[in-house]
């Protein structure tokens, strides 16, 4: 089964920042990984969709990465602002199984 | 038009109820699934659907049963709700080794 980690699970920073959220899965043989948002009480956003034959995919300030070698991907987030405070999830879709499976998410906070 | 509904959102019912949870799409998605969220545990798939009458089980799937008569309507039924079923459970559709999956707002579940 394929197991994914988000590290750090919580996250504080100065509005302005750049930052980088890391997710790592232990299956390499993906056919994607998808970055999402959720706020408070709401439902699954998402953000970046990265193909197995990708490396990074790029929206706005977003920028996601993946090293299917080293089970890894990362989500950038460039000058950040206090509305990109949520809880940021990566999924990641492998050969191995039949749906999305989950890392538990990154709790960010961005304070004015 | 979200694309994607559930109903009810919130529901409270007592241990020994049965519940019906309904998810609606406008989509035309073959793929379906039923995820429930968790504090400490994240999102864990309950059931998921290929097609029309086509079901099959997820990693936490017991007390639960699914079905799936037309291609817009997804149902997840607790037979008898019991404390442990308390969750938030979402719906999502999309097939996740082509492309995105989409979810609902969810449905915030009380079994008292």
């Amino acid at each position: 089964k394929q197991e994914v980690t988000q590290i750090p699970a919580a996250l504080s920073v100065p509005e302005g920042e750049n930052l980088v959220l890391n997710c790592s899965f232990t299956d390499s043989a993906i056919y994607n990984l998808q970055w999402f948002r959720q706020d408070p009480g709401k439902g699954l956003t998402s953000l970046l969709l990265i193909q197995s034959s990708q490396r990074e995919q790029t929206s706005g300030r977003l920028n996601a990465s993946l090293d299917k070698s080293s089970g890894r991907s990362t989500l950038y987030i460039a000058a950040s602002q206090p509305g990109d405070s949520a809880t940021y999830l990566c999924a990641a879709y492998s050969n191995s199984g039949y749906a999305l499976n989950f890392g538990k998410g990154t709790s960010l906070l961005v304070t004015p | 038009d979200a694309g994607i509904t559930q109903s009810p959102r919130h529901k409270v019912t007592e241990t020994g109820t049965p519940v019906t949870l309904r998810c609606h799409q406008t989509e035309n998605h073959r793929y379906m699934y039923w995820y429930r969220q968790d504090p400490g545990h994240g999102l864990r798939l309950i059931h998921y659907s290929y097609g029309v009458k086509d079901t099959d089980k997820g990693e936490v799937s017991d007390g639960y049963s699914v079905s799936r008569s037309k291609t817009e309507d997804f149902l997840l039924t607790l037979e008898s709700a019991t404390s442990s079923q308390t969750s938030v459970y979402f719906c999502a559709m999309g097939h996740p080794e082509g492309g995105e999956l989409f979810f609902g707002e969810g449905s915030r579940l009380t079994v008292l």
